[in-house]
C-alpha cells in the first residue's frame, strides 16, 4: 500500500540552527501539506503546496519557514533559525485532490530544539 | 475559522464494548474526517463523511454527521485492545486546503 514517508524520525538541533525535514508523498498525489503537533496539543496546519507553489499557509508559517519540492518526489520543510517553541512533531501529508478527499499522513518527524 | 473539537473525554472500556466519541465544529464544512493516532506515531485516516451524508460505515466504524448541530460521532463496535489510541476529527471546508483538527479523544481498551 502506498504511504507517505518522512525522514528523519527524530531530529535534535541547537536553537538558532537550520533544519530540513524531508517527506516523500504518495507518488500520484498532487497536494502536499505540513502540519505540526506540539506535545499534548492539537494538530495544526502549517502550509499546503500545489503545482510547485504554496497554495495556503497559516499564521504559524512565518518567514522562518519555507517549503520546497526540489526534485519532483521529495517535499521539504525548512526552518531557518529554530526556536525552542518549534519543538513539535511535524507531519507531512498528501492528497490526490484538494479538500474533498482524505489526506494521508506520514509517521512524523519529532523535532527537539535545545 | 472552522475548528473540529472533540468532547475532551478519555474513555476506558473493556474489550468487546463499544466506544463512542463526539466532535463539534463551528463553521460550514465540505467534509469531516476521523483519524487515529497511536502513541507517538503518525495519523491514520479512518473514515471521511461528506457534508451531504448523515451516516457512514466502515468495518467496525460508524460515523454520523449532523450539520444542523455541527457535530459528528464516531462509534467503534466490539472494541479490541489494538483500538487503544487517540482519535481526532478534522474538518475541511469548500475551497480550503487545510484540515482543522480537534484536540483528540484518548481511548483505552482493556483486554
Amino acid at each position: 500500500e502506498p504511504e507517505v514517508t518522512q525522514t528523519p524520525s527524530h531530529q535534535v538541533t541547537q536553537m538558532g540552527q537550520e533544519v530540513i525535514l524531508r517527506c516523500v508523498p504518495i507518488s500520484n498525489h498532487l497536494y502536499f501539506y505540513w502540519y505540526r503537533q506540539i506535545l499534548g496539543q492539537k494538530v495544526e496546519f502549517l502550509v499546503s503546496f500545489y503545482n510547485n507553489e504554496i497554495s495556503e499557509k497559516s499564521e504559524i508559517f512565518d518567514d522562518q519557514f519555507s517549503v520546497e519540492r526540489p526534485d519532483g518526489s521529495n517535499f521539504t520543510l525548512k526552518i531557518r533559525s529554530t526556536k525552542l517553541e518549534d519543538s513539535a512533531m511535524y507531519f507531512c501529508a498528501s492528497s490526490s485532490r484538494q479538500g474533498s478527499t482524505e489526506a494521508f499522513f506520514g509517521q512524523g518527524t519529532r523535532l527537539t530544539v535545545v | 475559522s472552522q475548528q473540529g473539537e472533540e468532547d475532551p473525554q478519555a474513555l476506558s472500556i473493556q474489550e468487546g464494548e463499544n466506544a463512542t466519541m463526539n466532535c463539534s465544529y463551528k463553521t460550514s464544512i465540505n467534509n469531516l474526517q476521523w483519524y487515529r493516532q497511536n502513541s507517538g506515531r503518525g495519523l491514520v485516516h479512518l473514515i471521511l463523511i461528506r457534508s451531504n451524508e448523515r451516516e457512514k460505515h466502515s468495518g467496525r466504524l460508524r460515523v454520523t454527521l449532523d450539520t444542523s448541530k455541527k457535530s459528528s460521532s464516531l462509534l467503534i463496535t466490539a472494541s479490541r485492545a489494538a483500538d487503544t489510541a487517540s482519535y481526532f476529527c478534522a474538518t475541511s471546508s469548500q475551497g480550503n486546503n487545510r484540515l482543522a483538527f480537534g484536540k483528540g479523544n484518548q481511548v483505552v481498551v482493556i483486554p
